[in-house]
Formats: structure tokens, C-alpha cells, sequence
């Protein structure tokens, strides 16, 4: 079936750590998403890419790292400069970003211990 | 700069009833508007989304409605169900960079 994985679903990780979280697509959309989601803050925009070797900061990238290899994956890496990382993340995908419906996968929860 | 706005943020009703969700905007100049449905713990579903040269969407229990001039959208949910309580979100895209802006959510409980 089409759509949007991430993985993994639950992390732990240590202050000081690094962690990337998987993102992959079987759509064959051109634009990938990273948001992040916290209680009453609503979603917040991390990074986006458009195309292949190609992205933009969004709202919040600071402590944050992407790449855009493939068109069907987008990994973003969380470093240890991100002061407040436990959240849930969330990647998305559309056609366009222009028009494009937005579709989303299942989230990855990272807790920082 | 654009601003989504949803409120309440939580509501209740008895099953069978139908209700109204409301999104306001403060942009008019939106490209589209995309509702979407939470469960906790859970990535978001698309459920309809309005292309800005559209008034209304509608699949299956649920119409979603656009007013650019008011910058109003709602999501009606006919003959509520227990199983339709979770998190609807709306989403705006507006802005030469196609920026999308969410709304923080309402919280849907249909009780039996």
C-alpha cells in the first residue's frame, strides 16, 4: 500500500546524543515534511524539501538536520543542540507544496532521559 | 502573517447529534484548506481538503465548507459515532513560500 513510514515509533536518548528518525515514501511526492507536535502548541514546521538535494529551514530548525538523498526519504537528525527535543515528530509528504494534500505517517516520540 | 484559530478547543455531544467544527483564518488569500483527524498517539489523516476556487467538499458524514471573505471554514460531522472522537486539526496553505499553517485542534468526544 502507498504512504508514509517513520521509524522508529518510540526513542530514548540521553542528553548529548544525536538520533535520527526515518521517514520514507511510497507516493512518489516531490515535497517531504518535518513537523514537530507538543501538547497545546499545535504543529510546528522543522524543515522542508521541495526536491531532491534541496530544503529549507522552517519555524523551528535550530538543533535540527536534514538531508534529501532520494526522493522517497527524509531523515531528520536531532542533535544535541536542540535544548528541548522530547516530542513527537511528525513526517509528511504532497505532491506539491503549492496545492499538493498533505499526508502524513504515523509519528516517532522521542524522549530525552 | 497567518493565523488559524479553533475553538473550542474541546467538545462534547451525545451520539446520533450533528455538529458544526469551526476554523477561522486570518488571511484571505489561501490556497487551500486541508481538515485532518488525530488519534492519540497517532499521525494525522487527511479527511478533506478545499482548493480556494471551491466552496465545499464532501465525503461520506462529512462536509467541510470554505468562506474566503469571512475566512471561515467548518467541518460538519452528520450523525455522530462514538468511533469519530479524536483531534481535528485544520490547515491553511497561504504565502508566496505555499506556508502551511495549522490550527491547534479540537477535541471531539461522542459519547454512547
Amino acid at each position: 500500500d502507498g504512504g508514509i513510514t517513520q521509524s522508529p515509533k518510540y526513542l530514548f536518548r540521553k542528553e548529548g546524543q544525536n538520533v535520527t528518525l526515518s521517514c520514507e515514501q511510497n507516493l512518489n511526492h516531490d515535497a517531504m515534511y518535518w513537523y514537530r507536535q507538543d501538547p497545546g502548541q499545535g504543529l510546528r514546521l522543522i524543515y522542508y524539501s521541495q526536491i531532491v538535494n534541496d530544503f529549507q529551514k522552517g519555524d523551528i530548525a535550530e538543533g535540527y538536520s536534514v538531508s534529501r538523498e532520494k526522493k522517497e526519504s527524509f531523515p531528520l537528525t536531532v542533535t544535541s543542540a536542540q535544548k528541548n527535543p522530547t516530542a513527537f515528530y511528525l513526517c509528511a509528504s504532497s505532491m506539491a507544496t503549492s496545492t499538493g494534500e498533505l499526508f502524513f505517517g504515523e509519528g516517532s516520540r522521542l524522549t530525552v532521559l | 502573517k497567518q493565523e488559524v484559530t479553533q475553538i473550542p478547543a474541546a467538545l462534547s455531544v451525545p451520539e446520533g447529534e450533528n455538529l458544526v467544527l469551526n476554523c477561522s483564518f486570518t488571511d484571505s488569500a489561501i490556497y487551500n484548506l486541508q481538515w485532518f483527524r488525530q488519534d492519540p498517539g497517532k499521525g494525522l489523516t487527511s479527511l478533506l481538503l478545499i482548493q480556494s476556487s471551491q466552496r465545499e467538499q464532501t465525503s461520506g458524514r462529512l462536509n467541510a465548507s470554505l468562506d474566503k471573505s469571512s475566512g471561515r471554514s467548518t467541518l460538519y460531522i452528520a450523525a455522530s459515532q462514538p468511533g469519530d472522537s479524536a483531534t481535528y486539526l485544520c490547515a491553511g496553505l497561504t504565502g508566496a513560500n505555499s506556508k502551511l499553517t495549522f490550527g491547534k485542534g479540537i477535541t471531539l468526544s461522542v459519547r454512547p
